[in-house]
């Protein structure tokens, strides 16, 4: 099955620097790579994915890349603001897999210090 | 009901006691799945269902059974409950299919304790 390692476990920053979490899979058959934002005692939701095709896809402040042949994928968030403290999760999904499931990260904490 | 809703928010359960998650979306989404969140763990796959009738097995789905007989409905069964099985436990739904969308919506969570 798949196993996806996430970096750092914390994730300390000032307001306004940026902060990038950074993610490995396992196996190169998974295609689809979402990262969800939680805040304690809430739901964890989608902030931006992105499918093995494509090697970079942004959205305002946030952006994701992925190294296919490394099998590494990264969340970059650009002048960090309160609000972004959260804890962040990568995930894979295998193509093709019956499961269809997502295999997450163990997360990482990202604190924005003011 | 507006998106994926679940009950309880909260239980305290006896260990040995049968418990039953529930889980609703009213998107129509093909796809649903169970997953407990644990400290220190991230989210782990219980058990999946594609579409209405099917169900699969996920990373951790020992302990719990699931079924769905419509679309909409995907309860989470724990026959005797253990003091393991304590955790937060997400249902989610994803559209899945021809349309190559593939993201998850979670639900709000429910929050087990098992003594």
């Amino acid at each position: 099955g798949e196993n996806v390692e996430q970096h750092p476990s914390t994730l300390s920053v000032q307001e306004g620097d940026s902060a990038v979490i950074k993610c490995t899979y396992s196996d190169s058959a998974s295609n689809y790579f979402p990262w969800y934002k939680q805040e304690l005692g809430k739901r964890p939701q989608l902030i931006i994915d992105i499918r093995s095709n494509v090697g970079e896809k942004k959205d305002q402040r946030i952006a994701v890349t992925l190294n296919k042949t490394a099998k590494h994928f990264s969340l970059h968030i650009t002048e960090t603001q309160p609000e972004d403290s959260a804890v962040y999760f990568c995930a894979a999904r295998l193509a093709g897999g019956g499961a269809d499931g997502l295999t997450f990260g163990k997360g990482t904490h990202l604190i924005i210090q003011p | 009901i507006a998106g994926i809703t679940q009950a309880p928010t909260s239980q305290i359960l006896a260990a040995g006691r049968r418990m039953t998650l529930r889980c609703t979306q009213d998107m129509r989404h093909n796809a649903m799945y169970w997953y407990r969140q644990d400290l220190g763990l991230g989210l782990r796959l219980i058990h999946y269902s594609n579409t209405a009738g099917t169900t699969g097995k996920g990373e951790v789905p020992d302990g719990y059974s699931v079924s769905r007989a419509n679309t909409d409905d995907f309860p989470l069964t724990l026959a005797s409950a253990v003091p393991s099985q304590t955790s937060v436990y997400f249902c989610a739904s994803s559209p899945r299919g021809a349309s190559g969308r593939n993201e998850q919506f979670f639900g709000p969570g429910t929050r087990l304790t098992v003594l």
